[in-house]
């Protein structure tokens, strides 16, 4: 299957400071890239849905604002927690699809962030 | 609201047995179905898709899709204590669109 690279797959990070957590995809063009968001023992919780070249489309509760999200180019996604705070503390997963129909998504690693 | 549907288990069965774990899915319009394996601490990992009614075999693998009764399924034959884990049923069409997933259910193998 295709490859998606995440990183970094950990990082701890003060209270108040900013993090950025990239996503590739290494052997195909990933037009639409989608940032998740686990907590332990839940499910996968679509944070938002990223197209290469427009703004993300954020889904109801996330806030734009603390979550950037750019999508400049079709291998490269990114997410940037801003002014994390310790409650930001999750597993945040990328994925990525190609826009042709029927395609998978593919994983990155995760990204396990914690705030102290 | 698109919406799959599965059971939160846990599911557990011997080593050696058949796993069944269904997936129910509200949306007619969904052309493809995946079944992702997640281990606890990771990322999902795809194992099956499945686009057209019937079976599809892969190894000790088999999905099972039935677009009438909007039902899919994942059958993991001698089962081992190693396929322990969630496994995750997502529905989606076109490229552009997220994967609608289920909560997904829990699998234990015990030996």
């Amino acid at each position: 299957g295709a490859v998606v690279s995440q990183h970094p797959s950990r990082v701890i990070c003060k209270s108040g400071t900013s993090v950025k957590i990239e996503c590739r995809s290494l052997d195909f063009q990933a037009t639409t890239m989608f940032w998740y968001r686990q907590f332990p023992k839940q499910s996968l919780m679509l944070m938002a849905t990223s197209n290469e070249g427009s703004k993300a489309t954020y889904e109801q509760g996330v806030e734009k604002d603390k979550f950037l999200i750019n999508h400049a180019s079709l291998t490269l996604s990114t997410l940037t927690v801003t002014s994390a705070h310790p409650e930001d503390s999750s597993f945040y997963i990328c994925s990525a699809r190609t826009d042709r129909m029927n395609t998978e998504a593919f994983f990155g690693q995760g990204t396990r962030l914690t705030v102290v | 609201q698109k919406e799959v549907e599965q059971n939160s288990g846990p599911l557990s069965v011997p080593e050696g047995a058949i796993a069944s774990l269904n997936c129910t899915y509200s949306d007619r319009g969904s052309q493809s179905f995946f079944w992702y394996r997640q281990y606890s601490g990771k990322s999902p990992e795809l194992i099956m898709s499945i686009y057209s009614n019937g079976d599809k075999e892969d190894g000790r693998f088999t999905a099972q899709l039935n677009k009438a009764s909007q039902y899919v399924s994942l059958l993991i034959r001698d089962s081992q204590p190693s396929d322990s884990a969630t496994y995750l049923c997502a529905g989606g069409d076109s490229g552009y669109s997220t994967l609608t997933f289920g909560k997904g259910t829990m699998l234990l193998v015990s030996p």
